[in-house]
């Protein structure tokens, strides 16, 4: 079975600054799906930022960017100029490609941001 | 569709009675989800509908737990008994077939509180 790691319960980053949050996982497979979700307080979880395991680049999106390391099976969310509105549970996913292509998710992180 | 929808967004019963939780996913997904989400932690699997069919199902749902989606459109969890131990936030979340490797539309959760 898949597990996901987030080893930081809690970052705290000032406004505009950069943080990274940090993400491990465990899979036997050679295939498979990634994604960083973020949960705002009493929200809704969002889709921030997803990678393909067969893909060598790294994803971006706007401020966030992935450092994905296969070998390593590590997987960084990297939140660039950071804002207000980005504190909120950020929470690291793998995703199998057969199956029932279930969630698997870490414990989360939960990310301030210092005005 | 304006998105997944669940309701109640809470639900606070008492320990030993059933209570029932609907998710209406968005109408073109045909694969549904529940998660359970305890405090401070990731959500955690519990069950996969495609279409009507239940496909999966976690260890986690116990006998006291059940899942419908009947005619393949919304579906709903039951909890008969409730224990204390079911207080957690349910997540649905919805996706198209495969051929989408994005990740889940997910619902804003029923909070569920066990007294």
């Amino acid at each position: 079975a898949q597990t996901v790691t987030q080893s930081q319960p809690e970052m705290s980053v000032q406004e505009a600054e950069t943080v990274t949050l940090s993400c491990t996982y465990d899979t036997s497979e050679s295939d498979y799906y990634l994604f960083w979700y973020k949960q705002p307080p009493s929200r809704q979880m969002i889709l921030v930022i997803r990678q393909e395991a067969y893909k060598q680049q790294n994803a971006t999106e706007n401020r966030f960017s992935v450092n994905f390391q296969k070998a390593a099976k590590s997987f960084s969310l990297k939140i660039s100029d950071s804002q207000l509105g980005d504190a909120a549970m950020y929470f690291c996913a793998y995703r199998s490609v057969e199956g029932a292509q279930k969630l698997v998710f870490g414990q989360g992180t939960r990310l301030t941001i210092n005005p | 569709d304006t998105g997944v929808s669940q309701d109640p967004r809470h639900k606070i019963t008492k320990r030993g009675q059933n209570v029932t939780f609907r998710c209406d996913p968005i109408s073109e997904h045909n694969r549904l989800y529940w998660y359970r989400q305890t405090l401070g932690q990731g959500p955690e699997f519990l069950t996969y509908f495609q279409n009507e069919a239940q496909l999966e199902k976690s260890r986690l749902l116990s006998d006291r737990f059940s899942a419908e989606r009947p005619k393949g459109s919304f579906s709903t969890l039951e909890i008969q008994r409730t224990e204390q131990g079911d207080s957690a936030m349910y997540l649905c979340a919805s996706r198209s077939n495969p051929g989408q490797n994005y990740g889940y539309t997910f619902g804003s959760g029923t909070r569920l509180t066990v007294v």
